[in-house]
Formats: C-alpha cells, sequence, structure tokens
C-alpha cells in the first residue's frame, strides 16, 4: 500500500500560474497512471487530467499535468488562473497491490 | 449523457444500517466497474468499494471491510451498497461513480453522481 501526499492549501493571484504536487510513498509514480480531479464547493469531482497528462475535452489547455520520477511526485499546473479555478484539487492513482483507487487528501486552490 | 443518481441516504444511529442505490444511464452499465467513494465532512476522498461489470470481483477498503456490502442489478442498471454496523466515522457523503478499465485493471473513475449524505448520530 501507499499513500499520496498533496499541500493542504495554496493560494495565487488571478492570472498567474500554480503548481500542485503529489508525491508518492512508496513504489514508483511511474508505475501506474495519475489522476486529477477538480472538486468546486458543493459539487462532485471531475475530471481535469488523466492519464498523467491527458485532458478530458472540456477542460482548458490552461491544465496540465506531469509526473517525475526522480522527485516520485506528480504535478498539476493551471496556467492564467481564473476565480473559477478556485476548488480543492485530488490526486489518484491505482495501488495493484489490493487492486484498489488511492486519493492524495486533496489541496485547497484560493485565487485572490 | 452519462448520469448517476444516488439515493438512499439519510439519519442512522449508531450500530444501524442503510442501503445506498445509484440508478445509472446513458452507457452500457452492464460492461462497467462501479465504485462507491465517500468524502466526510471538510475530508478528502475515499474509495469504499468497487464492484465489476459481472458482479464477480469485488474491491472494499479496510475501514469497512466486513460490514459494508456492494452489489448490482444489471437488469435494473443500478449498483448498491448494503452499509451495517454503523459508526460515527462512516458518516459522509456517499459517491457512486463509473469505473475506467483497461485490459482488467480498473485504476480511475470517470463520472460521478451528485451523492447522498449520511449522517451516523443518536
Amino acid at each position: 500500500n501507499f499513500m499520496l501526499t498533496q499541500p493542504h492549501s495554496v493560494s495565487e493571484s488571478p492570472g498567474k500560474t500554480v503548481t500542485f504536487s503529489c508525491t508518492r510513498s512508496s513504489g514508483s509514480i511511474a508505475s501506474n497512471y495519475v489522476q486529477w480531479y477538480q472538486q468546486r464547493p458543493g459539487s462532485s469531482p471531475t475530471t481535469v487530467i488523466y492519464d498523467d497528462n491527458q485532458r478530458p475535452s472540456g477542460v482548458p489547455d490552461r491544465f496540465s499535468g506531469s509526473i517525475d520520477s526522480s522527485s516520485n511526485s506528480a504535478s498539476l499546473t493551471i496556467s492564467g488562473l481564473k476565480t473559477e479555478d478556485e476548488a480543492d484539487y485530488y490526486c489518484q492513482s491505482y495501488d495493484s497491490s489490493n487492486r484498489g483507487v488511492v486519493f492524495g487528501g486533496g489541496t485547497k486552490l484560493t485565487v485572490l | 449523457e452519462v448520469q448517476l443518481v444516488e439515493s438512499g441516504g439519510g439519519l442512522v444511529q449508531p450500530g444501524g444500517s442503510l442501503r445506498l442505490s445509484c440508478a445509472a444511464s446513458g452507457f452500457p452499465f452492464n460492461t462497467y466497474t462501479m465504485h462507491w467513494v465517500r468524502q466526510a465532512p471538510g475530508k478528502g476522498l475515499e474509495d469504499v468499494s468497487a464492484l465489476s461489470s459481472n458482479g464477480g470481483s469485488t474491491y472494499y477498503a479496510n475501514s469497512v471491510k466486513g460490514r459494508f456490502t456492494i452489489s448490482r442489478d444489471n437488469s435494473k442498471n443500478t449498483l448498491y451498497l448494503q452499509m451495517g454496523s454503523l459508526r460515527a466515522d462512516d458518516m459522509a457523503v456517499y459517491y457512486c461513480a463509473r469505473g475506467y478499465c483497461i485490459n482488467g485493471v480498473c485504476y480511475r473513475v470517470d463520472y460521478w453522481g451528485q451523492g447522498t449524505l449520511v449522517t451516523v448520530s443518536s
């Protein structure tokens, strides 16, 4: 089993770029795809990145994802921040040992 | 359009039972693994349970193993979660979510319902 660790909160100004990290505690970050979900207040999560760096249709190209094996982490970058991006962001991967879906604890993005 | 509509949440006493339902539409339900994911108030997401398309393979989080049972009725396009011996730490919004699998590995979810709130309190 492994954990995905995310910073609790991040703040940035509109128009700026922000990057969230998601660090895997054991095993390689590259061994299973990483997804990122956005959850606005009072709403269900939606996918903004899947398979490490793929954007679902309808997600603007301001959102991008990557993985870094040297730090064993994944990152979500949002450029040209808008107030509508204010939300919680969760990373997620797969635990092959128990066939379970693992979520990070989430990062709260404040755009101010 | 994929739609997942949960129902069955409510107030239950500690030690009690509750059955959640998730009505699915807009996709071939009988070909998809389905999940229940919960979110305690102010907390993160936890994959509680998953069930393969034919019902032959299940996953349970350690926190619910032996107390919760996931099932499905493919003729009714409906997913269920039977919850028993409920505790205060089971209180959460429970989301039904569609799994996405490649070569039998169900490694993410792609669509979520709106959730149903389960409150455990005396």
